[in-house]
This record gives C-alpha cells, structure tokens and sequence, in this order.
C-alpha cells in the first residue's frame, strides 16, 4: 500500500463544476503539500499545510490531522486548471517529499 | 525573482550512453532536491542536498547515478551508463532550508533507446 493515496486517479468535469481531489497518507508528517502539474511543464507548489485550512483564489486546501486527510477543492472550474494535481507529504525526521500518484483532472468548456 | 533553471530540457541517448543534467536553484536557497519521475508515476527523490552537503541518497542508484553541488550553488547530476528504465523527467527543487516550500524547475525529459 503507497503512504500517500490519491482518488479519483481521472476526474473530467464541466466548466463551472465544484472540483474536489482527496489525499489520504498512513505516515506520520510534518506537512502536507497540493502541487499542480500541467503537461510538459514543470511542478507549481499550490499550499503547504500542517493544520486547519487554506484559500487562495479559486482553490481551497483542508487538512484533518486526526483522519490524515486532505482535500483539494477548486470553486468554478475553468478549462485551464486542467492538469495533474499531486498531493505529497513531509514526513517528520526525513525533508524529501513523497508524492502521491496525481489526480489527473480534465474541465471541459 | 528567477525560479530553478534546469538544462537540457529534453536529451536522447543510446543506452549505455552517459548524460548530465544541470540545476540553479533559486539564490539563497540552501536546500535542493533531484527528483525522478517515470511517466504515470509521481516523482521520487534521488538526492537531497543541504547547501553543499548531502542529506539523503538513500534512493540513488550509486552504481550509475552522481550528483554534486560543489560549491553549494548549482548542482549536476550525472548518469553513466544510461539504461531503458532511467527514462523519465529529472526534476530539480529548491527551498530556503529545510521542511520550507519547494520550488521546481521545469524538469529534464530523458529519453533513452
């Protein structure tokens, strides 16, 4: 079983939808980060998180400590965040992150 | 602000063939990553270095993979001799220190035949 899983694995979805990603990790972390990918490009860092909830712009970030759970949410989807987001962990005692495998996430106009 | 600046952005070689793949990381940032990530997979770390020493290369392959940041700026990773499996894109990070935000550059796709 990977320490960090992601659902769904495909999302495609129509312009305007409520988007949500869920991460979920059987380690002990330090932090949780959403990191956005498109194709051929390299990786954006979206948060970084230890606690409660974060907001910016159209994309929203909570973390459960207890439930060791994250989702990502993104309000008024737009044919342009369409990419691959990747959820990924810090764990305590060890910097290197580990990646889930990517939520690949398709908005059709 | 310059983000990580990585060279070359796509490389084919032969297998068996060396390669080298070149990193600047954001200035000031003490702590750089090199990541490998095989098509369909997430990224995994190869090498974590602090400034100019290195944390972690528990996940590098020793026998064919080298990296180095001599001078605890800009970093190279080496492979040699290159296999079919080492396809994949080489990313770099960069982060102020330790446990901060990671910054990444655009990455370098390898392609080996």
């Amino acid at each position: 079983k990977n320490e960090v899983e992601q659902s769904p694995q495909n999302l495609t979805a129509q312009e305007g939808e409520f988007i949500t990603i869920n991460c979920s990790y059987s380690v002990g972390i330090s932090a949780l980060h959403w990191l956005q990918q498109h194709p051929g490009g390299g990786i954006v860092s979206l948060f970084m998180l230890s606690s409660g909830k974060k907001k910016h712009g159209r994309l929203i970030a909570t973390i459960n400590i207890q439930e060791k759970h994250s989702s990502l949410h993104i309000t008024a989807s737009h044919p342009r965040d369409s990419a691959v987001y990747i959820c990924a962990v810090s764990r305590g005692g060890a910097d290197g992150l580990t990646f889930g495998k990517g939520t690949h996430l398709i908005i059709q106009p | 602000e310059a983000g990580v600046a990585q060279s070359p952005r796509y490389k084919i070689i032969e297998k068996r063939q060396s390669v080298a793949f070149w990193c600047n990381p954001i200035s000031g940032h003490a702590t750089l990553y090199w990541y490998q990530q095989i098509l369909g997979q997430g990224p995994k770390l190869l090498i974590q270095f602090q400034n100019n020493g290195v944390v972690d290369d528990s996940q590098l392959p020793k026998d064919r993979f080298s990296a180095e940041r001599l001078k605890g700026v800009d970093s190279t990773l080496k492979i040699q001799p290159a296999k079919l499996e080492d396809s994949a894109v080489y990313l770099c990070a960069s982060s102020l220190d330790r446990g901060q935000e990671l910054f990444f550059g655009e990455g370098s796709r390898l392609t080996v035949l």
